[in-house]
């Protein structure tokens, strides 16, 4: 296991409605990024969080927001759900922000919207 | 043209096959590049990373192509439990953007 943790691990919401995600990096990692993976499809960027500052960005809009906390676990907020946003999402921490540390997944919480 | 491109599949091969698996990127200036495993419903796992030189891991052997834009995955002696998804990521570029970008999958399924 990679000690990367997410709650909770499924989730129904209805459109319109807001959810929290919430996910704890590995022991001694202070960077998170956050993935939507829809089905049939490979894992997408929505944005990344290193030392409690936003760290680059996808292509995702403002109602998805995030924060990280000083023990580096971080959450994912999207307000305003919205059918398309029924996913699974992964969350995945790194030793650093370098660009080529190795990130490890979380098993994700798997968001329906209805 | 997507940024990162894979033969979705499915890869049926029998018990002992070598399979590859191809992947085209079309930013020239990326710097990284990476095969990750994916069960089903589970969390994608770092298979390998990828290194100018090419390189191996058991089964395993990864090669880059930086003419020609594109990374493959050998698999040798296919075992059962190779079964999964392989996903083909890049990193465009260097600098702060940090947003890996992902191919859509491989499928392989190994069958006895």
């Amino acid at each position: 296991e990679t000690g990367v943790t997410q709650s909770p691990t499924h989730l129904i919401k209805t459109r319109g409605q807001q959810v929290t995600l919430r996910c704890s990096s590995q022991s001694g990692h202070n960077t998170v990024s956050w993935y939507q993976q829809a089905l049939g499809q490979g894992p997408q960027f929505i944005f990344q969080y290193y030392r409690e500052e936003e760290n680059g960005r996808g292509n995702f809009p403002p109602r998805f927001s995030g924060l990280q906390f000083p023990n580096y676990s971080s959450e994912l907020n999207v307000n305003a759900l919205e059918l398309d946003d029924s996913a699974l999402y992964l969350c995945a921490s790194s030793k650093t922000s370098g660009a080529t540390d190795t990130q490890y997944f979380g098993p994700g919480t798997r968001l329906t919207v209805l | 043209r997507k940024e990162v491109e894979q033969d979705p599949g499915p890869f049926n091969v029998p018990e002992g096959a070598t399979v590859a698996f191809n992947c085209t990127y079309s930013n020239s200036a990326s710097q990284s590049f990476f095969w990750y495993r994916q069960d089903c419903r589970k969390e994608p796992k770092l298979l390998m990373s990828v290194y100018s030189s090419g390189n191996e891991d058991g089964r395993f052997t990864a090669q880059l192509n930086r003419a020609s834009q594109y990374i493959s995955l050998l698999i040798r002696d296919s075992k059962l439990s190779d079964s999964a998804t392989y996903l083909c990521v890049v990193l465009p570029q260097a600098g702060n953007n940090r947003k890996l970008i992902w191919g859509l999958g491989t499928s392989l399924a190994v069958n006895p």
